[in-house]
């Protein structure tokens, strides 16, 4: 069965650096989504991104993150600058149609110290 | 925006009982999931069902879109149902998921 697969599985990183979260989606899957989850609380939306372009953001997702595809396979979330707050799961999901709802990987823990 | 309300927030089981779990959402929807968040915090999709009734194994879902609510059963529950629950929705004119509050299934043998 096609999955979405998310790499790395964990990752700490000292406060103020950079990370990049990757995902690989379904190979013809056209939506793509990131999701956070802080933890013991309800899974948010974050961001989509159809068409080479974010097609919609919450007001979570500010400046210092970005999205970007960057090749024909990969799906990649960017933390600029990360503060304490920006410690959860964080889920990659991508969809055929955007209203048939979707395919979740497994999530990178991210943990900021 | 659209609410996602589940309930009870909180279940414990003995292992064999039969359970019902909620969701209520405010709006019309476009597609429901059910997911169940393992203890790993993998997201595991149970069932795509943005109407009627769907079942598969001991786990069926029925979604009543013109009521505005979907109700998931689980039937001779065993420990390894325990996790998280929740529900998700895809509201009209949109293309993403917006997440109920979950409801923590505790089984015990």
């Amino acid at each position: 069965e096609p999955e979405v697969t998310q790499t790395p599985s964990h990752q700490v990183t000292q406060m103020g650096q950079e990370v990049i979260l990757r995902c690989v989606p379904i190979s013809n899957h056209l939506y793509f989504y990131w999701y956070r989850q802080i933890l013991g609380q309800k899974v948010e939306f974050l961001v989509s991104f159809y068409n080479n372009e974010i097609s919609e953001k919450s007001e979570i997702f500010d400046d210092q993150f970005s999205v970007e595809r960057p090749d024909g396979s990969n799906f990649t979330l960017k933390i600029r600058s990360t503060k304490l707050e920006d410690s959860a799961m964080y889920f990659c999901a991508s969809s055929e149609a955007g209203w048939l709802g979707a395919f979740f990987g497994q999530g990178t823990r991210l943990t900021v110290v | 925006g659209i609410q996602v309300e589940q309930s009870p927030p909180d279940l414990i089981l003995q292992e064999g009982a039969n359970s019902t779990l909620r969701c209520n959402f405010s709006d019309s929807v476009n597609n429901l999931q059910w997911f169940h968040q393992n203890p790993w915090g993998q997201l595991i999709n149970l069932f795509y069902i943005p109407s009627g009734t769907k079942q598969n194994g001991r786990l069926s879902a029925t979604t009543v879109a013109t009521e505005r609510y979907s109700l998931l059963y689980i039937s001779s529950s065993q420990t390894t149902d325990s996790g998280v629950y929740f529900c998700a929705v895809v509201p009209y004119n949109t293309d993403k998921l917006i997440f109920g509050t979950g409801t923590r299934l505790q089984v015990f043998p």
